[in-house]
């Protein structure tokens, strides 16, 4: 079975600061890691993904993750925050089950607040 | 491509009223999922396609609701009869087996309003 947990469902950080969103999951196979953005009354867009190459992931505007097996962990970083960076960010963990099939997993969810 | 596409954008019907949604998945992508997006719930996995089957609906909430996928390139989410409780940001969103890793591609969501 696998599950992902979002540590934190808000975080507030000023703007030019960084930022950490923090992830955890549970998987049983090898997993496939992503994280969404999704602003305000927007669909959501894929940040950046982790599928068994390098373990730290660049995404786009400057956003990245480090896939850490022993800790479970998939953590989201910028180095220093941007207004534009105020959305609901998803960890997401998916593995490929037996049959060939699979189920994407969802995590609730972190509001990152940029304050000016 | 021009991404998943959803129709309508924005829906607003009367309690006891149909309401189909409807999706168009990237060219090319075997799978697709609709998912719920509530305040109070989150971001829901209502049912998932592989190859215009359905895979698992063990999300869909009730009986009132039933998702069709008659090809690759269209699905429908009915909700017959609607609810207040039905408002909610419906998304589709599709995927690819090979050679992606499972990312999934979101449409923009159709925001339903039952009154």
């Amino acid at each position: 079975a696998q599950s992902v947990t979002q540590l934190d469902s808000h975080v507030s950080v000023s703007e030019g600061t960084p930022v950490l969103l923090r992830c955890n999951y549970s998987s049983s196979y090898s997993p496939s890691l992503f994280w969404y953005v999704q602003h305000p009354n927007k669909g959501l867009q894929l940040l950046l993904k982790y599928t068994s190459a390098a373990t730290l992931v660049k995404g786009i505007n400057g956003f990245e993750a480090e896939f850490k097996k022993s800790e479970t962990s998939f953590h989201l970083t910028k180095p220093s925050a941007h207004m534009s960076d105020a959305a609901e960010y998803f960890c997401v963990v998916s593995d490929l089950l037996s049959g060939g099939s699979y189920i994407p997993t969802f995590g609730r969810g972190t509001s990152l607040i940029v304050h000016p | 491509d021009a991404g998943v596409i959803q129709s309508p954008r924005h829906e607003v019907t009367e309690m006891g009223q149909e309401v189909t949604l409807r999706c168009k998945p990237i060219s090319g992508h075997d799978y697709l999922f609709w998912y719920r997006q509530t305040m109070m719930r989150g971001l829901e996995l209502l049912i998932y396609f592989n190859n215009n089957v359905p895979i698992d609906d063990s999300g869909m909430p009730e009986d009132r609701f039933s998702a069709k996928m008659p090809n690759a390139s269209f699905s429908t989410l009915k909700i017959q009869p609607s609810e207040p409780r039905d408002s909610a940001v419906y998304f589709c969103a599709s995927s690819q087996t090979v050679p992606s890793s499972y990312e999934q591609y979101f449409g923009p969501g159709t925001r339903l309003t039952v009154t």
